[in-house]
């Protein structure tokens, strides 16, 4: 099983700031990762997949990037509707489709 | 729009049954994958068993293999989980998603097993 590991667990950040948060995978997973949004008492969003697309709806302030072990997911200006938590997913490998254990992005 | 409504969490016991449904709007669904994701409280997330859009193609995550069984009716534009010999460590909010990677998910149904 390939293991999904991301980092900082939580990242404090200002409104108006950069965050630059980091997935890392136990093995290769070429593009097929994405990551998704989850704010409290919501379901995960979809944000991005193909490591750099973005998914429908999404805003230009997100953008993914990486392939093979190392991704990245950036939020070029924090709003205020973007603190939640944010997971990697590796679509890559079959049957377990596994997921980082989550980044939370809390206002500083 | 896309619209995927889950149904049938509960209070469980240990060792009992229940069954999960999702279902579909929106979209042609014997078009999509479709998958099962779990969330145990306040933890992350879980992929538990994927269905391809025929229904010929099915993995389960090894802590499930043997007790839960996916399924679906395109039909009926639905989605099925079937969860036997539940353990207190399966209690979750159970999602159902669509497609790989998992582009729209549905509001959750919590399962809680305990005695």
């Amino acid at each position: 099983e390939i293991v999904m590991t991301q980092s900082p667990a939580t990242l404090s950040v200002s409104p108006g700031e950069r965050a630059t948060l980091s997935c890392r995978a136990s093995q290769s997973v070429s593009s097929n990762l994405a990551w998704y949004q989850q704010k409290p008492g919501q379901a995960p969003r979809l944000l991005i997949y193909g490591a750099s697309t973005r998914a429908t709806g999404i805003p230009a302030r997100f953008s993914g990037s990486g392939s093979g072990t190392e991704f990245t997911l950036t939020i070029s200006s924090l709003q205020s509707e973007d603190f939640a938590v944010y997971y990697c997913q590796q679509y890559n490998n079959w049957p377990s489709l596994t997921f980082g254990g989550g980044t939370k992005v809390e206002i500083k | 729009q896309v619209q995927l409504v889950e149904s049938g969490g509960g209070l469980v016991k240990p060792g009992g049954s229940l069954r999960l449904s999702c279902a579909a709007s929106g979209f042609t669904f014997s078009d999509y994958s479709m998958s099962w994701i779990r969330q145990a409280p306040g933890k992350g997330l879980e992929w538990v068993s994927y269905i391809s859009s025929s229904g010929s193609t099915i993995y389960y995550a090894d802590s499930v293999k043997g007790r839960f069984t996916i399924s679906r009716d395109n039909a009926k534009n639905s989605l099925y989980l079937q969860m036997d010999s539940l353990r207190a460590e399966d209690t979750a909010v159970y999602y159902c998603t669509r497609g790989r990677p998992f582009d729209y998910w549905g509001q959750g149904t919590l399962v809680t097993v305990s005695s």
